[in-house]
C-alpha cells in the first residue's frame, strides 16, 4: 500500500527558505503514470496547489509562486522535495504531499501525505 | 486560472438528509479532470469523485458526482454521521494549472 510521508521544519524564520521532503514508500516513485505535488493549506482556509514533478523532473508551478519555489525528485531515494524562498507569515500552513494521477481518461490527487504544519515566524 | 466557486459555503443538516453541493467554474472544464475530495477536521482530504462521476476505491455508493462544462454537483443521497465534512471541487486544465474551490462545510444541525 503506498504512503506518503512528510519532513522538515515545523517552524521558519520570516525570509529564509522553507524545505520539506515527502517519502513515498510502498511503491515506485517512477512512474510515468504519476505526478508528485505539493499542496498547502493555511489555518482555517481552502486547499492550494503548489507544485508538481514527474520523475523525469517535468514540473509544474502555480504561477503566482513561481518565482520562490523549487521542487525536485530523488528517484534513488523514492523522494521529492519542496523549497520555497523568502517565506512570510502568509506561508504559514499545513503542507501537504500527494500523488498526482495523470492520465488522458482523468486526473487527481489520489493518495496523501498526513500534512506538516510549518509556521513562518521569528 | 480556472476559479471555481463552490456553494453553499456551510450546509447545515440532519443524517439522513440528502445533499446536494455546487461547484461552478469560472471557464468551461473538462469533465475528465473534476474531482470532489473530502476532509475531516485534522485529517488530509481524501479523493472521493474523480472524472466528475466516477468513485474513488472504497467510496460508498451514496456519494455521487455529475456536471459538465462549468457547473458541477456532488451529491451524498443519505448522509451519514461520518459525512460531516468539508468538501473540495478541483479541477486541472492544459494551461496547465490545478486549482480548488473554496469548499462546501458539511455541519450537523
Amino acid at each position: 500500500q503506498l504512503q506518503l510521508q512528510e519532513s522538515g521544519p515545523g517552524l521558519v524564520k520570516p525570509s529564509e527558505t522553507l524545505s520539506l521532503t515527502c517519502t513515498v514508500s510502498g511503491g515506485s516513485i517512477s512512474s510515468s503514470t504519476y505526478y508528485w505535488g505539493w499542496i498547502r493549506q493555511p489555518p482555517g482556509k481552502g486547499l492550494e496547489c503548489i507544485a508538481s514533478i514527474d520523475y523525469s523532473g517535468s514540473t509544474y508551478y502555480k504561477p503566482s509562486l513561481k518565482s520562490r519555489v523549487t521542487i525536485s525528485v530523488d528517484t534513488s531515494k523514492n523522494q521529492f522535495s519542496l523549497n520555497l524562498s523568502s517565506v512570510t507569515a502568509a506561508d504559514t500552513a499545513v503542507y501537504y504531499c500527494a500523488r498526482w494521477v495523470s492520465r488522458s481518461s482523468w486526473k487527481a490527487f489520489d493518495i496523501w501525505g498526513q500534512g506538516t504544519m510549518v509556521t513562518v515566524s521569528s | 486560472e480556472i476559479v471555481l466557486t463552490q456553494s453553499p459555503g456551510t450546509l447545515s443538516l440532519s443524517p439522513g438528509e440528502r445533499v446536494t453541493l455546487s461547484c461552478r467554474a469560472s471557464q468551461s472544464v473538462s469533465s475528465s479532470y473534476l474531482a470532489w475530495y473530502q476532509q475531516k477536521p485534522g485529517q488530509a482530504p481524501r479523493l472521493l469523485i474523480y472524472d466528475a462521476s466516477s468513485r474513488a476505491t472504497g467510496i460508498p455508493d451514496r456519494f455521487s458526482g455529475s456536471g459538465s462544462g462549468t457547473d458541477f454537483t456532488l451529491t451524498i443521497s443519505r448522509l451519514e454521521p461520518e459525512d460531516f465534512a468539508v468538501y473540495y471541487c478541483q479541477q486541472y486544465d492544459s494551461s496547465p494549472a490545478v486549482t480548488f474551490g473554496g469548499g462546501t462545510k458539511v455541519e450537523i444541525k
